[in-house]
């Protein structure tokens, strides 16, 4: 069994440009979800996918858009990089929509200049 | 929207002894409460959870703790090591979906 994967890893932007992060679901998990944690902060809820659509958002612009595909792998892409931006992205795969334990990827680390 | 305070935001404690970090959330619709411990460089990781029908669940070394009627649950660690240093998460969620609100987080020090 897999868990979740997320890529890349680490990278850097300037502003004004866009970014697409990538997850891997952990194996037999239908739902995707995204979050933001800034340096020293808890994460923040970004949106959640489930069954290729959006399935509840937090408060993100809509500059923060993503995708879920039919083998449950998702991608969160945000334009218009602001230098707030800058943070680590978690990715969290679960076995259906309802409350249950989050699996979290290690996340990439983006960096705005 | 729900928003959750978790104290002390640092806590060194002895090897040995017993650490406890406190959380209060404000919905009081709120029914899912997890605590998730994250090491340098590595995503959440689920450690306990407690939903809204228990007043107290144990594993091993961990035990939460909730008060619905104060709106307040704890995080309960004893004979703590030093691998239990990380940062140590909060959250609460009402259920819809797999939203989960977090507490800013607590750095967990265990000196030997």
């Amino acid at each position: 069994e897999t868990g979740v994967t997320q890529s890349p890893t680490h990278l850097i932007k300037t502003r004004g440009q866009q970014v697409t992060l990538r997850c891997s679901s952990q194996s037999g998990h239908n739902t995707v979800s995204w979050y933001q944690q800034a340096l020293g902060q808890g994460p923040q809820f970004i949106f959640q996918y489930y069954r290729e659509e959006e399935n509840g958002r937090g408060n993100f612009p809509p500059r923060f858009s993503g995708l879920q595909f039919p083998n449950y792998s998702s991608e969160l892409n945000v334009n218009a990089l602001e230098l707030d931006d800058s943070a680590l992205y978690l990715c969290a795969s679960s076995l259906g929509q309802t409350t249950g334990e989050l699996f979290f990827g290690e996340g990439s680390r983006l960096t705005v200049l | 929207g729900e928003n959750v305070e978790q104290h002390p935001s640092t806590l060194s404690v002895q090897e040995g002894d017993s650490a406890v970090i406190k959380c209060t959330y404000s919905d009081s619709a709120s029914n899912y409460f997890p605590w998730y411990k994250q090491e340098l460089g590595k995503g959440p990781q689920l450690i306990i959870d407690i939903r809204s029908n228990v007043g107290e669940k144990k594993d091993q070394r961990i035990a939460v703790t909730l008060n619905k009627t104060a709106k307040h649950f704890s995080l309960h660690i004893t004979e703590t090591q030093p691998e239990d240093s990380a940062v140590y998460f909060c959250a609460a969620s009402r259920g819809d979906g797999n939203k989960l609100v977090f507490g800013a987080g607590t750095i967990l020090r265990v000196k030997s």
